[in-house]
């Protein structure tokens, strides 16, 4: 399995702030990485696909980049409804999928 | 708009059988266009993929949980099912269903809102 490491496994940032999450893969995936945001009680939400392509209907603010092993997320202007839990998912390898243990976005 | 809504059980006895349906809404489960897949997430925990199926009936299911597994499709009702054998404490979990686009690597765009599932007795 291609495992995937986050970090930091949470942060506390203010609105307005510039965030920058990060994602490890154990192995090359080359820009096959995807950004979920989920919020308490409620399903993943589609972020970032293939690195770095925004998903229809996301805020511009999010934005991300890397390939190979390492990948960032970056929310460039923490907005009041950002404040959740991220995660990545590698879609290299389908056997199996996986994802990040998630990083937890709170609020300062 | 696609919507996709799990239903079933709440809570299942150990050693029995775990069995889940999603039904989808805007659109048809046998478009070429999607895989449907099964996912889960344990309280407080990240989440697990389990498995998905093409309208064609090819599946892909995790390793770790292949032996106990079957996702099906039924057309008909437009809709898709999971069923899980054996179940223990360690299958807790909300169960979501999700479908990814056939184009390019598998991204999961579209979600149900999950069903919690415990396993007790």
């Amino acid at each position: 399995d291609i495992q995937m490491t986050q970090s930091p496994s949470s942060l506390s940032a203010s609105v307005g702030d510039r965030v920058t999450i990060t994602c490890r893969a154990s192995q090359s995936i080359s820009i096959y990485l995807n950004w979920y945001q989920q919020k308490p009680g409620k399903a993943p939400k589609l972020l970032i696909y293939s690195a770095s392509s925004l998903q229809s209907g996301v805020p511009s603010r999010f934005s991300g980049s890397g390939s190979g092993t390492d990948f960032t997320l970056t929310l460039s202007s923490l907005q009041p409804e950002d404040f959740a839990t991220y995660y990545c998912q590698q879609s290299y390898s389908s056997l199996p999928i996986t994802f990040g243990q998630g990083t937890r976005l709170e609020i300062k | 708009q696609v919507q996709l809504q799990e239903s079933g059980p709440g809570l299942v006895k150990p050693s029995e059988t775990l069995s889940l349906t999603c039904t989808v809404s805007g659109g048809p489960v046998s478009s070429g266009s999607y895989y449907w897949s099964w996912l889960r997430q344990p309280p407080g925990k990240g989440l697990e993929w389990i498995g998905y199926i093409y309208y064609s009936g090819s599946t892909n299911y995790n390793p770790s949980l292949e032996s106990r597994v079957t996702i099906s499709l039924d057309t008909s009702k437009n809709r898709l099912s999971l069923d899980l054998n054996s179940v223990s404490a360690a299958d807790t979990a909300v169960y979501y269903c999700a479908r990814h686009p056939t184009g390019g690597r598998i991204r999961f765009d579209s979600w149900g809102q999950g069903t919690l599932v415990t396993v007790s007795s």
